[in-house]
């Protein structure tokens, strides 16, 4: 059964200040999600990680994937007001159902 | 434009009665998915559909039932025997179980018991 974590879970930080956060996962997981979530709001896609090396860029938050170590991280640059939200990510895995696993989400507030 | 449309946004539910969430989506995608947000917490996969007449149980389907008779559709009835409903639900889709793209979501249906 893939089970995917994510620490830290609440995250309070100033803006200007850069910080990560991080995604295990148990078992092989094909590909890798990050989505974002306003208070209230739906699920928006961020990034898909397809393989092991993966990297990708939007604006202030950077996505990579480490298929060796189980472990994707989003590394949030010269942290904005903006991007206070809930950040999850989601493995996929055929040998799980074809379906996405979720993690627990971060919640992520970033103070003026 | 292509998306996923939830109705309603907001929906009120006494005690032992059965209500149903609409969930429809003109992405031409195969499969699609239900799934219950409690606040402060993450989701939890009620059902899903991968194909048309077909679907199949999530970690939480005990009190709910879903139908996917036409692609673009995928209600979820929440029924009586769910003794804790009140919670944010939450459908998405993809263009089939094998996805580059991961998922679309909707817009959410909150439902609270009254």
């Amino acid at each position: 059964e893939l089970k995917v974590e994510q620490n830290p879970l609440f995250l309070s930080m100033q803006e200007g200040k850069n910080y990560t956060i991080y995604c295990n996962y148990s078992t092989t997981s094909d590909r890798l999600y990050w989505y974002r979530q306003d208070p209230g709001k739906s699920l928006e896609s961020l990034f898909v990680l397809l393989s092991n090396g993966a990297v990708k860029q939007e604006g202030r938050l950077m996505a990579s994937l480490d298929t060796k170590a189980r472990l994707s991280t989003l590394h949030i640059t010269a942290a904005v007001h903006d991007l206070s939200a809930t950040y999850f990510c989601a493995g996929w895995s055929m040998e799980y159902g074809n379906k996405l696993v979720f993690g627990a989400g971060t919640i992520l507030r970033v103070k003026s | 434009d292509g998306g996923i449309t939830q109705s309603p946004k907001y929906l009120f539910r006494k005690e032992g009665q059965n209500v149903t969430l609409s969930c429809e989506q003109n992405l031409n995608h195969d499969a699609m998915y239900w799934y219950r947000q409690d606040p402060g917490q993450g989701l939890r996969l009620i059902y899903y559909s991968q194909i048309v007449n077909d679907f199949q149980k999530g970690d939480i389907a005990e009190g709910y039932s879903v139908s996917r008779e036409k692609k673009e559709s995928f209600p979820l009835t929440v029924t009586s025997a769910q003794k804790n409903p009140t919670a944010f639900y939450l459908c998405a889709s993809s263009i089939g179980p094998s996805t580059n793209y991961g998922y679309t979501f909707g817009s959410g249906t909150r439902l609270t018991v009254v």
